[in-house]
């Protein structure tokens, strides 16, 4: 089954603490994509990745990392949490320009 | 830039009652249009979409017109079931891995 797998589904860490949300393919996709939704704002693109090792900035990138070593993963990466990083991040990856996204099924994000 | 641009919520509707959100965009070229829903505890998912002018996208008894006159992608459904009730996004992907979504309509039907 075509799928984007995310984890954790739920986290809640304190500010400061590093942490990892994973995100994996299974479609052999070059695009994928994080996204953060706030209530009254929509979905906020924060990273993405045209393939293997090209990453690029979304509209909201500050206090984020990303990395791309492989096709298939595109961990979203959090080095000092801040309690305005409290959100739902979905993840996403796409197989080609103009189709459709495949998003993974969320984190919500709790930063103490 | 390409933007997208839908009514706000929440729209409460009745069981049975005739639904439409409202989508408009700019773009430049052709952009592919999209609905996207996203039911309470999931991630979004494809819902319907249109590739050029005049077509009609379907599904689940959702339908949207692309409307290139108009730069509209209007959602309707002619009988809304509370099973429906979720957030319904917008989005334009204009040719490049980078689409556009509008910030989403939340959608409430009461039995």
């Amino acid at each position: 089954e075509a799928q984007v797998t995310q984890n954790p589904r739920y986290l809640i860490t304190v500010t400061g603490k590093k942490l990892t949300v994973t995100c994996s393919q299974n479609m052999n996709h070059e695009y994928m994509s994080w996204y953060r939704q706030d209530p009254g704002l929509g979905l906020r693109q924060i990273y993405y990745s045209m393939n293997v090792e090209v990453t690029d900035k979304g509209d909201v990138p500050e206090g984020y990392k990303v990395s791309r070593k492989e096709k298939r993963n595109f961990p979203l990466i959090l080095e000092s949490p801040s309690p305005n990083q409290t959100s739902l991040y979905f993840c996403a990856s796409q197989g080609a320009t103009n189709e459709k996204l495949f998003f993974g099924s969320g984190t919500q994000l709790s930063v103490l | 830039g390409n933007s997208v641009t839908q009514m706000e919520g929440p729209v409460t509707l009745s069981e049975e009652a005739f639904l439409t959100i409202n989508c408009t965009y700019t773009a430049t070229g052709y952009p592919s249009l999209f609905w996207y829903v996203q039911y309470p505890g999931e991630g979004l998912q494809l819902l319907l979409k249109a590739t050029k002018a005049d077509d009609k996208g379907s599904n689940k008894g959702f339908e949207a017109t692309y409307r290139k006159e108009t730069t509209s992608f209007h959602l309707e459904k002619g009988s809304v079931q509370v099973s429906d009730s979720a957030v319904y996004f917008c989005a334009l992907s204009g040719g490049s891995y980078i689409p556009t979504f509008g910030r989403g309509t939340s959608l409430i039907v009461h039995p």
